[in-house]
């Protein structure tokens, strides 16, 4: 089936810099990414709707200006979360959707100290 | 609004076993149901789905029954294997949104030979 890839799987930065998480679509086109947050033991939580070539669309609760999305190309979008802060912590997903199917990238843990 | 409850776990079965996992949603009118899989290191990945009331969704041995009477989509399986250890969740879509999936909390499966 189709392949989503999330890099990196795993950071820790410090409080008050940014960390940009890539998600592409290695076999496929998306128009369509998507953004989600898992806190641990609760449910993953779309945050954003990310289309090619213009601005991505926001959960309501989701500071776009603290959670920059870019989705450049058909295979590419780019989470940035910006002065991150410990409650930023958490474990996040991106899944990229074809004609068919959502397909989900592993995920990547983010730890702010 | 639209959301999905599902037990919580670990579940921890031995290999041969049949397994159980409950899941319950709240909607507003026809919505999709699925179950994802996501074992160790890996994304999420569509296991089955049903689309309307009474449909059966099965995949790989697993089954679940789209009951809209009990608003449930139980995720059932004959014998379990060591190989079914992952984490399932179950989610739903609802009607009037093609694309935004609302998820359970997930239930971590464990399988002991």
């Amino acid at each position: 089936g189709a392949v989503v890839s999330q890099h990196p799987s795993r950071v820790i930065c410090k409080s008050g810099t940014s960390v940009k998480i890539e998600c592409r679509s290695l076999d496929f086109q998306a128009t369509t990414m998507f953004w989600y947050r898992q806190f641990p033991k609760q449910s993953l939580m779309l945050m954003a709707t990310s289309n090619e070539g213009s601005k991505a669309t926001y959960e309501q609760g989701v500071e776009k200006d603290k959670f920059l999305i870019n989705h450049a190309s058909l295979t590419l979008s780019t989470l940035t979360v910006t002065s991150a802060h410990p409650e930023d912590s958490s474990f996040y997903i991106c899944s990229a959707r074809d004609p068919r199917a959502q397909y989900f990238g592993p995920g990547t843990r983010l730890l702010v100290l | 609004g639209d959301s999905v409850t599902q037990m919580e776990g670990p579940v921890t079965l031995s290999e041969e076993a049949f397994l159980t996992i409950n899941c319950t949603y709240t909607a507003t009118g026809y919505p999709s149901l699925f179950w994802y899989v996501q074992y160790p290191g890996e994304g999420l990945q569509l296991l089955l789905k049903a689309t309307k009331a009474d449909d059966k969704g099965s995949n790989k041995g697993f089954e679940a029954t789209y009951r809209k009477e009990t608003t449930s989509f139980h995720l059932e399986k004959g014998s379990v294997q060591v190989s079914d250890s992952a984490v399932y969740f179950c989610a739903l879509r609802g009607s009037y949104n093609t694309d935004k999936l609302i998820f359970g909390t997930g239930t971590r499966l464990q399988v002991f030979p």
